[in-house]
């Protein structure tokens, strides 16, 4: 089966950079989706690793340690719109289903 | 152009009764899926249909239907509606049934009282 595993609460200031872990097990690895999602609306994707290491996207980046079951979505230059719940999510059973960790809800504050 | 749409955006109804949630996309994706959303925010998936084909069936309970008419629209029946199904559903789609981005839907608000 799969768990997947991140912090329930961040608070973060306008500006700064917050690193957002997932950590996941599964049976069979098939990639690490993050998405974002604002209240009230519906999740939007923001990254897809499948190989070990660092992907930048502008001011988000995302990580993968396939080995130690681990990703992290980094964001920098924080800013008050980044405010939203962000899903760690890892496709399972041979289609692209979706598993969902419960999300991260990140507060940017001034 | 709305990518993914969902209709209603609200639907507020009494316990027993039966609804449906319509779902339709225009990105020419060939992949849909249902998604329940409860009040802790944990995004579940119920259903998938590839190409008009059930692909994809969670544990959900028989009550829900869903039905895919052709590739761009996939519908959701819920009968005897339950206190428990109160929640957002979202309506997905994707190309193909390989691990790769899904489009969602606004979602619909489902409220039992």
């Amino acid at each position: 089966g799969q768990n997947i595993d991140q912090p329930t609460e961040m608070t973060a200031t306008e500006g700064a950079i917050v690193q957002i872990n997932c950590t996941y097990q599964t049976s069979g690895f098939n990639g690490l989706f993050w998405y974002q999602q604002h209240a009230g609306e519906a999740p939007t994707f923001l990254s897809y690793n499948v190989l070990d290491g660092l992907e930048e996207k502008g001011r988000f980046s995302s990580f993968l340690s396939r080995s130690k079951g681990y990703s992290y979505l980094l964001l920098k230059e924080l800013q008050m719109k980044d405010s939203a719940s962000y899903l760690c999510a890892v496709p399972s059973g041979g289609y692209n289903k979706l598993i969902f960790g419960a999300g991260t809800r990140l507060a940017v504050h001034p | 152009d709305t990518a993914v749409s969902q209709t209603p955006k609200y639907l507020v109804t009494q316990m027993g009764n039966d609804k449906s949630i319509k779902c339709e996309q225009n990105l020419g994706h060939d992949t849909m899926y249902w998604y329940k959303q409860d009040s802790k925010k944990f995004l579940k998936i119920m259903f998938s249909y590839n190409n008009k084909e059930l692909i994809i069936n969670e544990t959900v309970p028989n009550r829900f239907s869903p039905k895919s008419p052709d590739k761009a629209h996939l519908n959701l029946h819920i009968n005897s509606l339950e206190l428990g199904d109160s929640a957002v559903y979202f309506c997905a789609s994707s190309q193909g049934t390989v691990p790769y981005e899904q489009y969602f839907g606004p979602g619909t608000r489902l409220t039992v009282t």
